[in-house]
């Protein structure tokens, strides 16, 4: 059975950093792409970084890049989202999700990440 | 950045009917389109991929359709658990864009 299980998550202060883990299982997770979706409280989905099995090629939305670093380390089946210079607009709930062709095809439960001060 | 426009916002019909959601993209998109479902307090599940195709343990009552810029998630014969959010997701260039969201709610 597919499973990622987010986690990571939690309450920090503008301008902090936070480092979100996704810990993957049920498939060979370093032949699949995968992605972190975001979504704000009451709001839609977001796409926010994606980043190629093999870690070659990685991509962000305007609205984090240069804030956010993807990672991911296949030997131990784990996707990361080092978050920094964190904003009041960056409190959502980060679900990492894998990628099938141009979709995504599972999720993860969530985390939730609340930046106030 | 292809922009994917979900209307309704909000669809109010009863159980038993059919519903027609539609998603508009800014330009044409190349690579298909997909559909997920969210419910409250859940991740989304992927409903439809490549236009047409259900994802594993779709009813068939679900089913999609469209091409270029215009598509449709049908959902024939609403059963109360289809009363959720509906997005439509595309990907250009190895970005990602998700529609607002339709939501369906009971009439």
């Amino acid at each position: 059975e597919v499973q990622l299980v987010e986690s990571g998550g939690g309450l920090v202060r503008p301008g902090e950093s936070l480092r979100l883990s996704c810990a993957a299982s049920g498939f060979t997770f370093s032949t699949y792409s995968i992605n972190w979706v975001r979504q704000a409280p009451g709001k839609g989905l977001e796409w926010v970084s994606s980043i190629s099995s093999s870690s070659s090629s990685i991509y962000y939305a305007d609205s984090v890049k240069g804030r956010f670093t993807i990672s991911r380390d296949n030997a131990k089946n784990s996707l990361f989202l080092q978050m920094s210079s964190l904003r009041a607009e960056d409190t959502a709930v980060y679900y990492c999700a894998r990628v099938s062709s141009n979709y995504f095809d599972y999720w993860g439960q969530g985390t939730l990440v609340t930046v106030s001060s | 950045e292809i922009v994917l426009t979900q209307s309704p916002a909000t669809l109010s019909l009863s159980p038993g009917e059919r519903a027609t959601l539609s998603c508009r993209a800014s330009q044409s998109v190349s690579s298909d389109l997909a559909w997920y479902q969210q419910k409250p307090g859940q991740a989304p599940r992927l409903l439809i991929y490549e236009t047409f195709n259900r994802a594993t343990g779709i009813p068939a009552r679900f089913s999609g359709s469209g091409s270029g810029t215009d598509f449709t998630l049908t959902i024939r014969s609403l059963e109360p658990e289809d009363f959720v959010v509906y997005y439509c997701q595309q990907r250009s260039f190895s970005l990602y864009t998700f529609g607002q969201g339709t939501k369906l709610e009971i009439k």
